[in-house]
């Protein structure tokens, strides 16, 4: 399996615009997570999805930010309008439950977005 | 609440010597599980261990080994004979039953090892 793909790597935006942000989980994982990092706050979760199905999004900052997963093998988190303060690293990550087992979470590369 | 601490922000040592990573964890659920990651200069997130609340085993692998006790809420990692390879951010995550994969992060801790 090719693992977490994100898409961008990187994303310059102008303050304003509306950013999309693209994963796509590994194959049977039914858990994905999206993660946000930086300097002062670390990693954060934002938002978790299980069988599509968001659950806890609780971190997710502000009306700003929506997030979607239409189908297993994709998912998406939206800024708009975008700030300069939403400059960071996304992470798009997915795991396995096998009963009531956790498995390790499977991080993607990474969006580094910036917000000018 | 969960919580993970890990009071390290920064460590520099030199090539081939031993250094211990700290994390101590907060949290009322008995079933639980601790993990590290390691974040490399390029950015990515790699998984390096899991362990549950149930397994209070030390586990070695190669250079790394990883310490768990229970009674003191920790989970240290330690780096015998380290490598300038070895210099990333190291993170503590803490996850609880049922759901899923969903980790609470340590602040990370930035090792440098100096040849």
């Amino acid at each position: 399996d090719a693992g977490v793909i994100q898409s961008p790597r990187h994303e310059v935006t102008e303050m304003g615009q509306e950013v999309t942000l693209r994963c796509k989980p590994i194959s049977g994982h039914d858990y994905l997570f999206w993660y946000r990092q930086t300097m002062m706050r670390g990693l954060e979760l934002l938002i978790y999805f299980n069988n599509n199905v968001p659950i806890d999004d609780s971190g997710m900052p502000e009306d700003r930010f929506s997030a979607k997963m239409p189908n297993a093998s994709f998912s998406t988190l939206k800024i708009q309008p975008s700030e300069p303060r939403d400059s960071a690293v996304y992470f798009c990550a997915s795991s396995l439950a096998l009963g009531t087992l956790n498995t390790e979470a499977f991080f993607g590369q990474g969006t580094r977005l910036t917000v000018v | 609440a969960q919580k993970v601490t890990q009071a390290q922000t920064e460590i520099s040592v030199v090539e081939k010597e031993d250094v211990t990573l700290d994390c101590v964890y907060e949290t009322r659920d008995t079933t639980y599980y601790l993990f590290w990651y390691k974040q490399p200069p390029s950015g990515e997130l790699v998984f390096l261990i899991r362990r549950n609340s149930f397994d209070e085993q030390n586990e070695i692998s190669g250079r790394y080994s990883w310490n768990f006790q229970k009674s003191t809420s920790s989970f240290n990692f330690t780096i015998t004979a380290s490598q300038v390879v070895d210099s990333a951010v190291y993170f503590c995550a803490l996850s609880v039953n049922n759901q899923g994969g969903k980790l609470i992060f340590g602040q990370g801790t930035e090792l440098s090892v100096k040849p």
